[in-house]
């Protein structure tokens, strides 16, 4: 049973950047998409893009798409999120989660998710 | 950009009783790309029904999916205590996926 382990939490000063990981243990690695999902305190889920690490393909929400880089190192079974030029509104949880099943454009839910790492942006 | 609405925001409900759950689309959403998701206070989310009506592996009975076009509905036939939690709908046909805003369902 696959499971994904992400970095621990973080503080950041703003104007700064972060690089959470998401390694999988277990299971495939690269024939299953990955997600980045973030959750702001007290507020909702907010998809960030995604990455199909066998074929090297991402895709940004476009909220994001000038901030955000997602990478995927196949031999380590590591996939990573980047943000760069952070606020105080980039305080959030993200999580790293797996599709279950998926296409190039479309996924079919999420079924194995990161425990979640902490982002705080903070003067 | 599709957006999803979720309603109720809160749901009051006792062990024991029926929820419903609607989850409303602004555009045609594909019933593949529609899946539930519960969460608990602390703990990342968890994949409950996908395909709209699919139950992910080890989930209960109890939880079923319906619906089609913009209209969808998770239902909870039988409240254990351990469903008290929120609840997101999201659909995933192309980015961006996009999650409802949740509706929480609370012990009355």
């Amino acid at each position: 049973q696959v499971q994904l382990v992400q970095s621990a939490s973080e503080v950041k000063k703003p104007g700064s950047s972060v690089k959470v990981s998401c390694g999988a243990s277990g299971g495939t690695f690269s024939s299953h998409t990955i997600n980045w999902v973030r959750q702001a305190p007290g507020q909702g889920l907010e998809w960030m893009g995604k990455i199909i690490p066998i074929v090297g393909i991402v895709y940004y929400a476009e909220k994001f798409q000038d901030r955000v880089t997602i990478t995927a190192d196949m031999p380590t079974k590591t996939a990573y999120m980047e943000l760069t030029s952070l606020r105080s509104e980039d305080t959030a949880v993200y999580y790293c989660a797996r599709d279950r099943e998926s296409d190039i454009v479309a996924s079919y839910g999420m079924d194995v998710w990161g425990q979640g790492t902490t982002v705080i942006v903070s003067s | 950009e599709i957006v999803l609405t979720q309603s109720p925001g809160t749901l009051s409900l006792s062990p024991g009783e029926r929820a419903t759950l609607s989850c409303r689309a602004s555009q045609s959403v594909n019933s593949r790309h529609l899946a539930w998701y519960q969460q608990k206070p602390g703990q990342a989310p968890r994949l409950l029904i996908y395909s709209a009506s699919s139950r992910a592996t080890g989930i209960p009975d109890r939880f079923s999916g319906s619906g089609s076009d913009t209209d969808f509905t998770l239902t909870i036939s039988t409240l254990e205590p351990e469903d008290f939690a929120v609840y997101y709908c999201q659909r995933s046909g192309g980015s961006p996926y996009t999650f409802g805003q949740g509706t929480k369902l609370e012990i009355k």
